[in-house]
């Protein structure tokens, strides 16, 4: 299948900075990447769709101030967590779709603020 | 809105004997569905998907899973577990219109004993 590289696996910040995490497709071009939040022992819930050459779609709840994303290209997206808190400590992963029916997703981020 | 159901927390079983993780979804219309197996820290790894034809579904490592429309029902099988099946496995659900984001269930741990 499709390959998606996440970088970075694991990020540690201060509280107050900003932390970017990349996703690329490295195979394929993708028109929508997706990209979802992962509490300890729970499922995947979407954030946002990020659609390449427009604004992201957000999901209800979720501050887009907070969480900015940037679809560059056809084969990268960038989730930026702006002053980073505590509470955003999570595992990000995002997911890219290859025709309509395939979704490929990244290793995943840990991050944890302090 | 679409839903995905997945009434076991963890499921154990013994190395060598046969495994199921079930899985029931609520969509309009027809759906296609995914089985993704997360292990400690990383992202998801595709299973298996039903989008149309034959219910029952063979992916990879050896597991199938069988489509009941007349149950709503997509349930993970395995003839065989091992040791190394043991990882948190996700269903997930899309309908055939608007958004290709994945609706995914609560996750259901599988726990393979030696």
């Amino acid at each position: 299948g499709a390959v998606v590289s996440q970088h970075p696996s694991r990020v540690i910040c201060k509280s107050g900075t900003s932390v970017k995490i990349e996703c690329r497709s490295l195979d394929f071009q993708a028109t929508t990447m997706f990209w979802y939040r992962q509490f300890p022992k729970q499922s995947l819930m979407l954030m946002a769709t990020s659609n390449e050459g427009s604004k992201a779609t957000y999901e209800q709840g979720v501050e887009k101030d907070k969480f900015l994303i940037n679809h560059a290209s056809l084969t990268l997206s960038t989730l930026t967590v702006t002053s980073a808190h505590p509470e955003d400590s999570s595992f990000y992963i995002c997911s890219a779709s290859q025709g309509v029916t395939e979704a490929f997703f990244g290793q995943g981020t840990r991050l944890t603020v302090v | 809105a679409q839903s995905v159901a997945q009434p076991e927390d963890q499921v154990n079983v013994a190395e060598g004997n046969p495994l199921t993780v079930k899985c029931t979804y609520s969509v309009s219309g027809n759906p296609y569905l995914f089985w993704y197996v997360q292990y400690p820290n990383r992202g998801l790894q595709f299973l298996l998907k039903y989008i149309t034809g034959d219910n029952l579904v063979k992916g990879s490592y050896g597991f199938e899973a069988e489509f009941n429309k007349s149950q709503t029902s997509f349930h993970l099988k395995k003839p065989s577990a091992l040791v190394s099946d043991s990882a948190l496995y996700f269903c997930a659900v899309r309908d055939h219109t608007g958004r290709r984001a994945l609706t995914f269930g609560s996750g259901t741990r599988l726990q393979v004993q030696p």
